[in-house]
């Protein structure tokens, strides 16, 4: 696709439950990264994948959280359990390398979580 | 720790006036990038415009311009001649651990 992708655009949840929010990074990427973003505040680093491999998962909360990306490509993050101050929207950014070499990350639309 | 600092929480511009935001970092960084992003109430951010630690010529894109100053640490967003679609939450993020500041919010008066 032209963009990156985030399915889905909302989700509402109950506690204690478990979520799966999935991101299509725009193709050819091979850097991928989660943020979360709560009502007012900026994008919060949670997670950065580097092709398949989890470079950087010093910003996930707990071990509630985590994420894949088997292939390289698509990435899921995984919350169990939910709580709900885990509500918030969460963000997925690509781009073509780590972004310390330089290139902008694109990002997607965002997912709302809501947990009651 | 290296952080990010928006010292505006909110800002209110006239439209066709000038409005600078503010941001300051630390880092412990020689080489690095900066970036503005724009993420208007659709929530999609999008790239105003990316500053080059190592170049000292300030970046230019159409009415949005830089000053960054690397010995401190600032690096602040100015744009030009404002626009109603120029509202939104604006975020610095220099980009040497993916942290992004706490943002500031835009509101373009007509």
């Amino acid at each position: 696709g032209a963009g990156v992708s985030q399915t889905p655009s909302n989700k509402v949840t109950e506690k204690g439950k478990y979520v799966e929010l999935r991101c299509d990074p725009i193709s050819g990427h091979t850097a991928l990264y989660w943020y979360r973003q709560s009502l007012g505040q900026g994008p919060e680093f949670l997670i950065y994948f580097q092709g398949t491999g989890a470079a950087d998962d010093s910003g996930l909360p707990n071990d509630r959280f985590f994420a894949v990306r088997p292939e390289g490509s698509v990435s899921t993050l995984k919350i169990q359990r939910t709580e709900r101050g885990d509500s918030a929207v969460y963000l997925c950014a690509s781009s073509l390398r780590r972004i310390a070499n330089v290139n902008e990350q694109f990002f997607g639309p965002g997912t709302r979580l809501t947990v009651l | 720790a290296q952080t990010v600092t928006q010292s505006q929480p909110e800002m209110s511009v006239q439209e066709a006036e000038t409005v600078t935001l503010s941001c300051t970092y630390d880092t412990s960084e020689s080489d690095y990038y900066l970036f503005w992003y724009k993420q208007p109430p659709s929530r999609q951010m999008i790239l105003v415009i990316r500053q080059e630690a190592y170049k000292q010529q300030n970046a230019t894109e159409n009415r949005f311009s830089v000053n960054f100053q690397k010995a401190a640490k600032s690096f602040s967003l100015k744009i030009s001649d404002s626009q109603l679609g120029d509202a939104a939450m604006y975020f610095c993020a220099p980009v040497f651990d993916m942290r992004f500041g706490a943002g500031t919010r835009l509101t373009v008066k007509p």
